[in-house]
């Protein structure tokens, strides 16, 4: 069955970055887009944008340019998420989804704290 | 961009009882790319229904979508204690958009 595999909690300082993975298992990787979207405690859910699978073409959402960057490694099915120069506004889980015609896969999230 | 409005935030019903979710968008959606999710706390969203109105996988068909153009609901037909939850309605075009979520709670 499809599933998308996310990488565990983090806690880092501000300023620094953090990487997030997302491995897909179940299906062929790179037939299908995956996105990514991000949950702060307690709040509603944001789309950050997606990647081509097959290109490694991504689209950033307004909002999620210059400090995020999506990648993949086709290899080992995984999508990255890549955030820099963290802000304690990005304490949040973030979730990758598969998109088939329909957003159909979540991963289980993976929370990202920054602190100090 | 297309905003999604969902109304009321909280919605408190005993078990049992029918519940209607509504999900207005800015804009006509032409293609009805709509879907509802359930969340539950410490969970990631489940998906209930997409294209408006049809069923995921493995959802109960107490679960129910309807609508189109701007106005979309999402019908409970008879509440049971594990649907306590929130939900979330979402446009997926060429980009996404989520409603901010109505929590139905035990009255």
């Amino acid at each position: 069955q499809v599933q998308l595999v996310q990488s565990g909690s983090e806690l880092k300082k501000p300023g620094a970055s953090v990487k997030v993975s997302c491995q897909a298992s179940g299906y062929t990787f790179t037939k299908y887009s995956i996105n990514w979207v991000r949950q702060a405690p307690g709040q509603g859910l944001e789309w950050m944008g997606w990647i081509h699978t097959n290109t490694g073409n991504p689209t950033y959402a307004q909002g999620f340019t210059g400090r995020f960057v999506f990648s993949l490694d086709t290899s080992i099915s995984t999508a990255y998420l890549h955030i820099s120069s963290l802000k304690p506004e990005d304490t949040a889980m973030y979730y990758c989804v598969r998109f088939d015609l329909k957003p159909d896969s979540w991963g289980q999230g993976a929370l990202v704290t920054v602190s100090s | 961009e297309i905003a999604l409005t969902q109304s009321p935030g909280t919605l408190s019903f005993s078990p049992g009882e029918r519940a209607t979710l509504s999900c207005r968008t800015s804009q006509k959606l032409n293609s009805n790319k709509l879907a509802w999710y359930q969340q539950k706390p410490g969970q990631a969203p489940r998906l209930l229904i997409y294209d408006a109105s049809s069923r995921a996988t493995g959802i109960p068909d107490r679960f129910s979508g309807s609508g189109s153009g701007t106005d979309f609901t999402l019908t409970i037909s008879s509440l049971e204690p594990e649907d306590f939850a929130v939900y979330f309605c979402q446009h997926y075009g060429t980009s996404w958009a989520f409603g901010q979520g109505t929590k139905v709670e035990i009255k």
